[in-house]
């Protein structure tokens, strides 16, 4: 079976500080690895992904997140928020044994304050 | 080029009654998935279409839902007998032939009274 936890309903920072969003998972083979992004009464985003290769993915605006197997964690990251990465953030895991659907966490709400 | 498309975008009716969601993917994309997702919850898988034919459906809850995608292109989610534990966005995502990422649709909104 596979599983994904974001720990965190809700994460403040103030703009220009550097933010993560947390994110661990559990799965039977090799980790596909995924960040969405959804504002207010839209669809979900795609940010970034690791599916193989460097730990370290960079994504769309900006963002970056880390991949440690031995943690089975995929935080995402940014050096300096900005007001408008405030929405809801949420990380997905495909099992490589197990079909293409994406198990996704509950989300985490991220709020940047001027 | 256009995205994934939803419609409607908002659909109101009444417990017991039968509903249609629609979902057009990107041109091309072979691949289309059916997700719901419930008011501060993540998205939980219901379908999946390669082409034509469903590859995997085992995230319908039960036998009152049903999807197809008759042409491989366009794709139609069936819900029979609606009932209030349905309400929910329901989200639609299509990718590429071997593709690994899901780009969505806005969602459509279904309220059951």
């Amino acid at each position: 079976a596979q599983s994904v936890a974001q720990p965190e309903d809700q994460v403040n920072v103030a703009e220009g500080n550097p933010l993560t969003v947390k994110c661990t998972y559990s799965v039977s083979g090799n980790p596909y690895l995924f960040w969405y992004v959804q504002y207010p009464n839209r669809g979900l985003q795609f940010l970034l992904k690791y599916i193989t290769g460097d730990n370290l993915v960079k994504g769309s605006y900006g963002f970056e997140a880390e991949f440690n197997k031995s943690q089975t964690s995929f935080h995402l990251k940014k050096p300096s928020a900005l007001v408008s990465d405030s929405a809801l953030y949420f990380c997905a895991v495909r099992d490589s044994n197990s079909g293409y659907a994406l198990n996704f966490g509950k989300g985490t709400s991220l709020l940047v304050t001027p | 080029g256009a995205g994934v498309s939803q419609t409607p975008s908002n659909k109101v009716t009444e417990k017991g009654k039968y509903v249609e969601l629609r979902c057009d993917p990107i041109s091309g994309h072979t691949a289309l998935y059916w997700y719901r997702q419930s008011l501060g919850q993540g998205p939980e898988f219901l379908i999946y279409f390669q082409g034509t034919g469903a590859a995997d459906d085992s995230g319908l809850p039960n036998d009152r839902f049903f999807a197809v995608r008759p042409e491989g292109s366009v794709s139609t989610l069936k819900i029979q007998r609606t009932e209030r534990g349905d309400s929910a966005v329901y989200l639609c995502a299509s990718s590429p032939q071997n593709g690994n990422i899901q780009y969505f649709g806005a969602g459509t909104r279904l309220s059951v009274l």
